[in-house]
């Protein structure tokens, strides 16, 4: 089993719907986790932490399942912006960070 | 604030030759990550560093790959004799520390084409 996965997609949603993401990761000691974003030829950027209690910014919600040990993004009213790959982080005891392989999201008009 | 510094930023050359990337961190930044993205795949650690101290390396095909931090500062991977698997973009990254440094900063990467 890997480290951590993710659905590669991809997600094809319209235009204001909402789309929501799921990781799961296999190391129950992890400590940290995170969302980061991707763009099409472009670097990862962090989009957010993602905290126990669930934490939101704008149109995106990050929660933390740690009896199931599963990572969600959930992200409302989806923009064309909003198009790119979503990497799920995870980081364990040891601080070495993990990265799954993505999801990709499709918004379209 | 500058970002991290990578160069050169798309390499080709054909297998067996060696290929050698340079990483600038964000100034005060300890710890350093080298990654290898392929396409269609999340990012793959190769090295991380604390200062100039190997944290993990695990991941490093080390009859191939190697990677330095002298003065823990600036890196360089590089990667001798390369085969056509490497073709991959390589990601430096640096964040504060281990400890308190959650985000990790990425450079634009090094695409590298082995022909």
């Amino acid at each position: 089993r890997k480290e951590v996965e993710q659905d590669p997609g991809p997600f094809n949603v319209p235009e204001g719907a909402t789309v929501a993401f799921n990781c799961t990761y296999s190391n129950s000691a992890s400590q940290s986790f995170f969302w980061y974003r991707q763009d099409c030829r472009k670097e990862p950027k962090l989009l957010m932490s993602v905290y126990s209690s669930g934490n939101e910014d704008g149109r995106f919600t990050a929660q933390l399942n740690r009896a199931s040990q599963y990572i969600s993004l959930l992200i409302r009213d989806s923009k064309l912006s909003d198009s790119a790959t979503y990497l799920c982080v995870v980081k364990g005891g040891s601080y070495i960070p993990t990265f799954g392989r993505g999801t990709s999201l499709i918004v379209h008009p | 604030e500058a970002g991290v510094a990578q160069s050169p930023r798309y390499k080709i050359i054909e297998k067996r030759q060696s290929v050698a990337f340079w990483c600038n961190p964000i100034s005060g930044h300890a710890t350093l990550y080298w990654y290898q993205q392929i396409l269609g795949q999340g990012p793959k650690l190769l090295i991380q560093f604390q200062n100039n101290g190997v944290v993990d390396d695990s991941q490093l095909p080390k009859d191939r790959f190697s990677a330095e931090r002298l003065k823990g500062v600036d890196s360089t991977l590089k990667i001798q004799p390369a085969k056509l698997e490497d073709s991959a973009v390589y990601l430096c990254a640096s964040s504060l520390d281990l400890l308190r440094g959650n985000t990790i900063y990425f450079g634009e990467g090094s695409w590298l084409t082995v022909v």
